[in-house]
């Protein structure tokens, strides 16, 4: 089955500075490629998404990458702000079915 | 305001107590999903549902149950609770399969 491989599991940034996150996926037949963003005592809320007939999606400050020949795709988020700071996931599926399988996740830290 | 509702909020079980998770969502989504969230773990797949009338197992759904009677409400089920299923339980819906999922925010559960 599936594995998603997540980098860094914490990563510290100041205001404005750029923050990357990392994910790797080992299925092939993986098309869509959600990141969540999960605040403390929330759920998850999708933040961005990209498939797999996509190589990059921007939404204001946020751009997610995806690299099929290596499978791995990656969170960019610019100009960092103290409200960036939660905890993000990413997730790969096969939209034939409905499992996603999310990775353990990333700890942002922006710092004033 | 239109999403997803879990209750309870948080919950201390003693070990061998049956409970029930709820679940509603108003968006009229088709599909629903239950995961739990460990740390170090991400969120693992316990059941879902592709449309009322069905449900089908996930990762982890061994001492889970659900049901689906309609296209509101998802219950989830601990028979007979055991240490190990403390955790986060959050519950998801999307449209169809194979859309963005939104996510509850979360029921803690402590099984002591």
């Amino acid at each position: 089955g599936e594995n998603v491989e997540q980098h860094p599991s914490t990563l510290s940034v100041q205001e404005g500075d750029s923050a990357v996150i990392k994910c790797t996926y080992s299925d092939s037949a993986s098309n869509y490629f959600p990141w969540y963003k999960q605040e403390l005592g929330k759920g998850p809320q999708l933040i961005i998404d990209i498939r797999s007939n996509v190589g990059e999606k921007k939404d204001q400050r946020i751009a997610v990458t995806l690299n099929k020949t290596a499978k791995h795709f990656s969170l960019h988020i610019t100009e960092t702000q103290p409200e960036d700071s939660a905890v993000y996931f990413c997730a790969a599926s096969n939209t034939g079915f409905q499992k996603l399988v999310f990775g353990t996740g990333t700890r942002l830290l922006v710092s004033p | 305001i239109a999403g997803i509702t879990q209750a309870p909020t948080s919950q201390i079980l003693a070990a061998g107590r049956r409970m029930t998770l709820r679940c509603t969502q108003d968006m009229r989504h088709n599909a629903m999903y239950w995961y739990r969230q460990d740390l170090g773990l991400g969120l693992r797949l316990i059941h879902y549902s592709n449309t009322a009338g069905t449900t089908g197992k996930g990762e982890v759904p061994d001492g889970y149950s659900v049901s689906r009677a309609n296209t509101d409400d998802f219950p989830l089920t601990l028979a007979s609770a055991v240490p190990s299923q403390t955790s986060v339980y959050f519950c998801a819906s999307s449209d169809r399969v194979g859309q963005p999922q939104h996510f509850g925010d979360g029921t803690r559960l402590s099984i002591l």
